[in-house]
């Protein structure tokens, strides 16, 4: 069956490390995947999105990798801030174009 | 642009009533989708638009639930007869379908709770 894995669990850590989020999928055979945000009563917004032919993307303090033989994703933040907590979602089409399904999301704590 | 307008943005109602949400793009955005995220299942994908044309409604729940879009500016998701089961958040987004990836805006949602 496909799956798309985030790490349910909470991620913890201190402000100005870096926060690596990871996204596991089985059984899609995506041409791109992206990152949104989610904070508490809003909707998620758009962060990145990496094609399937790219290793890397990076966007300020962001930085997304994608490798389709391992069929995973990392996101990373670097330097992270209190205001970066939140939680971020994972998605990826399944060759069907511009329909996105969403992973389950990681919540991303930092502490000051 | 004011992004995605969902109305209302709280509905509390009666098992059995009918229940509307509207959604109204962004201007240009030539596609459209509407979700559902609850906390077992998280994000799920209702129903999604493309040129005002259903294109895939396979994630619809049941008859009960219905999508129209009548033009590029105006979308609506109706529930009818609601049950309490369809409490949830509904999030409408919109992006630009060009064939290379774009990615969604979505709207602030409507938390719908039915009693």
């Amino acid at each position: 069956s496909q799956k798309i894995e985030q790490n349910s669990e909470a991620l913890n850590i201190q402000e100005g490390k870096t926060a690596t989020l990871t996204c596991n999928y089985t059984n899609y055979s995506p041409a791109y995947l992206q990152w949104y945000r989610q904070d508490p009563g809003r909707g998620p917004v758009f962060l990145l999105l990496i094609r399937e032919n790219e290793k890397e993307k990076r966007k300020e303090r962001l930085k997304v990798t994608f490798d389709t033989t391992l069929k995973q994703s990392l996101f990373h933040i670097t330097a992270s801030q209190p205001a970066d907590s939140a939680t971020y979602l994972c998605a990826l089409d399944n060759n069907a174009g511009n329909m996105l399904t969403f992973g389950g999301g990681t919540r991303l704590m930092v502490k000051p | 642009d004011a992004g995605v307008i969902q109305s209302p943005r709280h509905e509390v109602t009666e098992m059995g009533q009918e229940v509307t949400l509207r959604c109204k793009p962004i201007s240009g955005h030539n596609s459209l989708f509407w979700y559902r995220q609850t906390m077992m299942r998280g994000l799920e994908l209702l129903i999604y638009f493309n040129n005002n044309v259903p294109i895939d409604d396979s994630g619809m729940p049941e008859d009960r639930f219905s999508a129209k879009m009548p033009n590029a500016s105006f979308s609506t998701l109706k529930i009818q007869p609601s049950e309490p089961r369809d409490s949830a958040v509904y999030f409408c987004a919109s992006n630009i379908d060009r064939g290379l990836g774009y990615g969604y805006t979505f709207g602030s949602g409507t938390r719908l709770t039915v009693v």
